[in-house]
């Protein structure tokens, strides 16, 4: 499984746009990157997956270069409630279409009023 | 939380006894996964379990930890003789499984929904 590099913390102010880019450099043909989000007290919400070139959804794009070796999720004008660790998950389905996640340390991001 | 329900949410034991994690996926979901978080750490996998067979439990400490998916019932975590060591945040997530023809690869990881967890505290 490819592992991912991610920074450890950001901040931004309300209504502002968040890039977080994660790095992937060992990304395998087969690999999806997927994004989840995690609050406080809570277990991991799924946020978007993606193969290639751009993905969106009501909450967020995700942008992956043509070399896949990195990917940029994406949170536009973020509220204080989008406040949470982020997580980038990068793996290849098994034959039975399911494979346990493996999550690294996510981006612990903080909105500000 | 997308459905998967997780009690309790709160088990406090004293060393040595044992803990009970119960797990409900999805309605519909055949496969069951367990994931154990410490404070300011990401997830770390344990078990995956179809319904009554444990497909990967590569994660899961060999002593002491045990896991079921029974045909009618939760997915439990079993957790005996408890040390201060097991004290961390339980997730349960499930996902419905792919049920292509044997060899087929699925296109996509299909998301895990996750539970909110069970949080063990050992005196």
């Amino acid at each position: 499984l490819a592992k991912t590099t991610q920074p450890i913390s950001m901040d931004s102010y309300e209504g502002q746009e968040v890039n977080i880019t994660c790095s992937h450099n060992n990304i395998a043909t087969n690999d999806y990157i997927t994004w989840y989000q995690q609050f406080p007290s809570q277990g991991p919400r799924f946020i978007i997956q993606g193969y290639k070139t751009k993905v969106t959804n009501e909450v967020a794009s995700l942008f992956i270069p043509a070399d896949r070796k990195s990917s940029t999720l994406s949170l536009p004008r973020v509220s204080l409630s989008d406040t949470a660790v982020y997580y980038c998950l990068v793996g290849a389905p098994s034959d039975s279409g399911n494979t346990p996640l493996v999550f690294g340390k996510g981006t612990r991001l903080s909105v500000i009023a | 939380n997308a459905g998967v329900m997780q009690n309790p949410r709160h088990l406090v034991r004293r060393r040595g006894q044992e803990a009970r994690l119960r797990c409900s996926p999805v309605k519909g979901h055949s496969h069951v996964y367990w994931y154990r978080q410490l404070p300011e750490e990401g997830l770390k996998f344990m078990v995956y379990l179809q319904k009554e067979n444990i497909i990967d439990e590569s994660g899961m400490p060999k002593e002491r930890f045990s896991a079921e998916f029974p045909k009618e019932g939760p997915s439990i975590l079993r957790i005996q003789q408890v040390v201060r060591g097991d004290s961390a945040a339980y997730f349960c997530a499930s996902s419905p499984g792919f049920l292509g023809p044997p060899g087929y690869r699925a296109d996509s990881n299909q998301p895990q929904h996750f539970g909110d967890g069970t949080r063990l505290s050992i005196l």
